[in-house]
């Protein structure tokens, strides 16, 4: 069955990067491309950006450009979020959820990102 | 990019219906047939429950059913249970972006 499984949670001090694993099995990793998702406390889901997995071709939310870079590794069917400059809100917790067609069929189970001094 | 507008909260009581709708604009909603929705609880991943707009993934009960007219889609839940009390979000496709609704909280009265 298909899985995302991300890293564990992370604790960062404000101006300091932070780096979230996404492990894909179940499916062909190039087949579909990768969705990440954030949720602060008292929030939505919030779109953060869109890499394909086969040619590696990202859109960002504006709101992350320059700040926000996701990466993939094909043979390890793992894709890879950083987010660096970290400040306390962007305190949430992030998702990878695979995107079949402008469709996020599955999820990962969540990592939770804490930034505080 | 701004946020779809959804209502936040709704209610019903057991066996009812209840309908939750997603307000955009042309350049998302309006615009493509790629409106989803997902079932959100505290503590667990989103589920989806419908996508491009009014289908189901297997294993999702045909209670849950979806429309769009205009720049506006809902989510419509039949036959209300408890297990359906959760949070609700849309998503659209919006040119190279997508689109998250606000969320709105289902409360099975």
């Amino acid at each position: 069955q298909v899985q995302l499984v991300q890293s564990g949670a992370e604790v960062k001090k404000p101006g300091a990067s932070v780096k979230v694993s996404c492990r894909t099995s179940g499916y062909t990793f190039t087949d579909n491309g990768l969705t990440w998702v954030r949720q602060a406390p008292g929030q939505g889901l919030e779109w953060m950006g869109w890499i394909s997995t086969y040619r590696g071709n990202t859109n960002y939310a504006q709101k992350f450009q320059g700040r926000f870079t996701m990466t993939t590794d094909a043979s390890r069917s793992t894709a890879y979020m950083e987010l660096r400059s970290l400040r306390s809100d962007d305190t949430a917790v992030y998702y990878c959820a695979r995107d079949k067609l402008y469709t996020l069929d599955h999820w990962g189970q969540g990592t939770q990102v804490t930034v505080s001094s | 990019q701004s946020a779809l507008t959804q209502p936040p909260s709704a209610s019903g009581s057991p066996g009812q219906s209840v309908a939750i709708s997603c307000t955009g604009t042309s350049s998302d909603v309006g615009g493509y047939d790629y409106v989803s929705w997902y079932q959100y609880r505290p503590g667990k991943a989103p589920k989806l429950i419908l996508y491009e707009v009014s289908k189901r993934p297997s294993g999702v009960p045909d209670r849950f059913s979806g429309s769009k007219s205009g720049t506006t889609a809902s989510l419509t839940v039949s036959g209300l249970q408890a297990e359906d009390e959760a949070d609700y979000y849309c998503s659209s496709y919006a040119g190279t972006n997508r689109v998250f609704g606000g969320g709105t909280k289902l409360t099975v009265l």
